[in-house]
């Protein structure tokens, strides 16, 4: 398995644009995290899943994000519009999510600039 | 609500001498603690968790439930050890895995 893949590593857009970032999680882990890393507030939980279904939103800043997972291999965080506040590393991370608490496996993160 | 504060973000020790990486954490319930590192140009990953009482690459945390603490420590820091590190939380029961993270401490060992 080559883990967690996230798409894409990099980008650079310019305010009021929609960012959709991209996530496969590892397969046969029912669990899918979204985080958003900054200098300021370190790894910030955005939005988890749970056998697809979301469970705790609470973190996703405002309306402009949204994020979906519409198939146990696939998932996406969207911003419209995008605002240079968002620039940040996005991390995508799944984990069995099944008995006791267990690893979370990150994947290599997307790096969003916005201008 | 689970929360986990890291005081410090940034950590320079010199090679050879201890290390301490502080970590407490506030919740209602019965917690997993973790610890998870962040090396230069590679994948956040698992460093070690409270529940396999396990030590790796020297590493070592306790759980204090009485300070509400799970500080990471090593008594010999060498240059391989540099990195982000982050202490995470999660409820140990519930059914959900929700993973909290705190702010990250940077360890910087200097030769």
């Amino acid at each position: 398995d080559a883990g967690v893949i996230q798409s894409p590593r990099h980008e650079v857009t310019e305010m009021g644009q929609e960012v959709t970032l991209r996530c496969k999680p590892i397969s046969g882990h029912n669990s899918l995290f979204w985080y958003r890393q900054t200098m300021m507030r370190g790894l910030e939980l955005l939005i988890y899943f749970n056998n697809n279904v979301p469970i705790d939103d609470s973190g996703m800043p405002e309306d402009r994000f949204s994020a979906k997972m519409p198939n146990a291999s696939f998932s996406t965080l969207k911003i419209q519009p995008s605002e240079p506040r968002d620039s940040a590393v996005y991390f995508c991370a799944s984990s069995l999510g099944k008995g006791l608490p267990g690893e979370l496996f990150f994947g290599e993160g997307s790096r969003l600039t916005v201008l | 609500a689970q929360r986990v504060t890291q005081p410090e973000k940034l950590l320079s020790v010199f090679k050879g001498a201890p290390v301490e990486l502080k970590c407490n954490y506030s919740y209602s319930g019965s917690p997993e603690l973790f610890w998870y590192v962040q090396y230069s140009r590679q994948r956040l990953q698992l460093l070690l968790r409270h529940i396999s009482r396990e030590s790796i690459k020297g590493f070592t945390a306790d759980l204090n439930k009485g300070e509400t603490s799970f500080h990471l420590k090593k008594p010999f820091a060498q240059e391989e050890d540099s990195a982000m590190y982050y202490c995470a939380l999660s409820p140990l029961s519930g059914g959900y895995q929700k993973v909290t993270f705190g702010t990250g401490t940077k360890l910087q060992v200097i030769p």
